[in-house]
């Protein structure tokens, strides 16, 4: 079992809808947590970052944290063409860690 | 958010020769930087830890001596892939970590082709 597990999609929804993302992990130890995207052959970009536990918001992107089930998620409203890409969460336990990344999901906003 | 930039974005080498690529943080000093290696359709894959004016830390599999790792300021990293060969071709990618916050920023990726 991989220590931190998110489907690799694709996603496709059409334009406007909410995006749904969500990473689930093993190790108890992680409390600090990312979501990245990226689109194809350009580095990963980051959007969201949560220390510990509970939900930030920021423009169109809510990111969610529940250390208690271990869950992670990203909510994208308003979902454009644009927001096309592969979305990654990445986590790490204390500060200095190397950080441990989900496989990625695809996502396409469909005109 | 910080940048950080990477150099070259692509590159053509011939077997057997040797290519570096620069990774620098432009508006943050960075202790650590990672390098990172992803194939098509697939997550990224930690190559390396960089740690300015020490040796790097390699991840299990990867070879030191073909994966040239330099961190030789608090803004510059560089990896080189010694005696290039096809197999090496892949996307490349650094990061740098931003120590008041674990925030990890990426550079823009490099893509080797080794004919």
């Amino acid at each position: 079992q991989k220590e931190v597990e998110q489907d690799p999609g694709p996603l496709s929804v059409p334009e406007g809808a909410i995006v749904s993302l969500n990473c689930t992990y093993s190790n108890s130890a992680f409390q600090y947590f990312m979501w990245y995207r990226q689109y194809s052959r350009k580095g990963p970009e980051l959007l969201m970052y949560t220390y510990s536990s509970g939900n930030k918001e920021d423009g169109r992107f809510t990111a969610q944290v529940d250390k208690s089930s271990k869950y992670i998620s990203l909510f994208i409203r308003d979902s454009q063409p644009s927001d096309s890409a592969t979305y990654l969460c990445a986590m790490s336990g204390a500060a200095g860690n190397k950080l441990t990344f989900g496989g990625g999901t695809r996502v396409l906003v469909k005109p | 958010g910080a940048v950080v930039s990477q150099h070259p974005s692509w590159v053509i080498c011939k077997s057997g020769t040797s290519v570096k690529i620069e990774c620098r943080s432009l508006d943050f000093q960075a202790t650590t930087m990672f390098w990172y290696r992803q194939f098509p359709k697939q997550s990224l894959m930690l190559m390396a830890t960089s740690n300015e004016g020490s040796k790097a830390t390699y991840e299990q599999g990867v070879e030191k001596d073909k994966f040239l790792i330099n961190h030789a300021s608090l803004t510059l990293s560089t990896l080189t892939v010694t005696s290039a060969h096809p197999e090496d071709s892949s996307f490349y990618i650094c990061s740098a970590r931003q120590e008041q916050n674990e925030k990890l920023f990426f550079g823009s990726g490099t893509q080797l082709s080794v004919l």
